[in-house]
């Protein structure tokens, strides 16, 4: 079965300052990996995926994501974190096999003080 | 890029009425639709996934005579809340994947709706 781990509920970074949110995952073969962003009371929004190639992807709003196989890990990334960064980040799996849905972790909550 | 339009966003009904949520791509087709219950502080739930000209998938634990999904068309899904309790409130998010001959398609979300019984 697929899983995904956020272990962080809540990240919290001084605006300016790099920021990494944390994603582990599990999944038969391999994977589709995504992070995807929330703001309040508003649907998802896309930041980034990795299909294969490179292991570093890049994104939207300047975000970047690490794929790491031995580790199995996809941690989001971002060299310097603004206040409207402050948002709910969710880390999403799928196997490349078939119509499989898409799995979430179970969020983490970011921060930016200014 | 993939729009997903939702609708309502917001309802607010009496305990015991149905309430129905539309989700529409908006300049694509979707032969597949997914449908996520999201509560508060926590991670999205998939509840269903819903497949234009057939019966919905129901996860594990989602009863299907509560939820009510149709599909009727490359662009619409629906999901019929039935006979609702406050328990059902929630936030109701659904999503769907343009059809390419990538596998690795994103989702696009709709704005969600946020169902409230009182």
């Amino acid at each position: 079965a697929q899983s995904v781990a956020q272990p962080e509920d809540q990240v919290n970074v001084a605006e300016g300052n790099p920021l990494t949110v944390k994603c582990t995952y599990s999944v038969s073969g391999n994977p589709y990996l995504f992070w995807y962003v929330q703001y309040p009371n508003r649907g998802l929004q896309f930041l980034l995926k990795y299909i294969t190639g490179d292991n570093l992807v890049k994104g939207s709003y300047g975000f970047e994501a690490e794929f790491n196989k031995s580790q199995t890990s996809f941690h989001l990334k971002k060299p310097s974190a603004l206040v409207s960064d402050s948002a709910l980040y969710f880390c999403a799996v799928r196997g490349q096999a078939g119509n499989t849905p898409l799995v979430f972790g179970k969020g983490t909550r970011l921060s930016v003080i200014a | 890029g993939a729009v997903v339009s939702q609708h309502p966003s917001r309802v607010i009904c009496k305990s015991g009425t149905s309430v129905k949520i539309e989700c529409r791509s908006l300049d694509f087709q979707a032969t597949t639709m997914f449908w996520y219950r999201q509560f508060p502080k926590q991670s999205l739930m998939l509840m269903a996934t819903s497949n234009e000209g057939s019966k919905a998938t129901y996860e594990q634990g989602v009863e299907k005579d509560k939820f009510l999904i149709n599909h009727a068309s490359l662009t619409l899904s629906t999901l019929t809340v039935t006979s609702a309790h406050p328990e059902d409130s929630s936030f109701y998010i659904c999503s769907a994947r343009e059809e390419t001959n990538s596998g690795a398609n994103v989702l696009t979300f709709g704005a969600g709706s946020r169902l409230t019984v009182l």
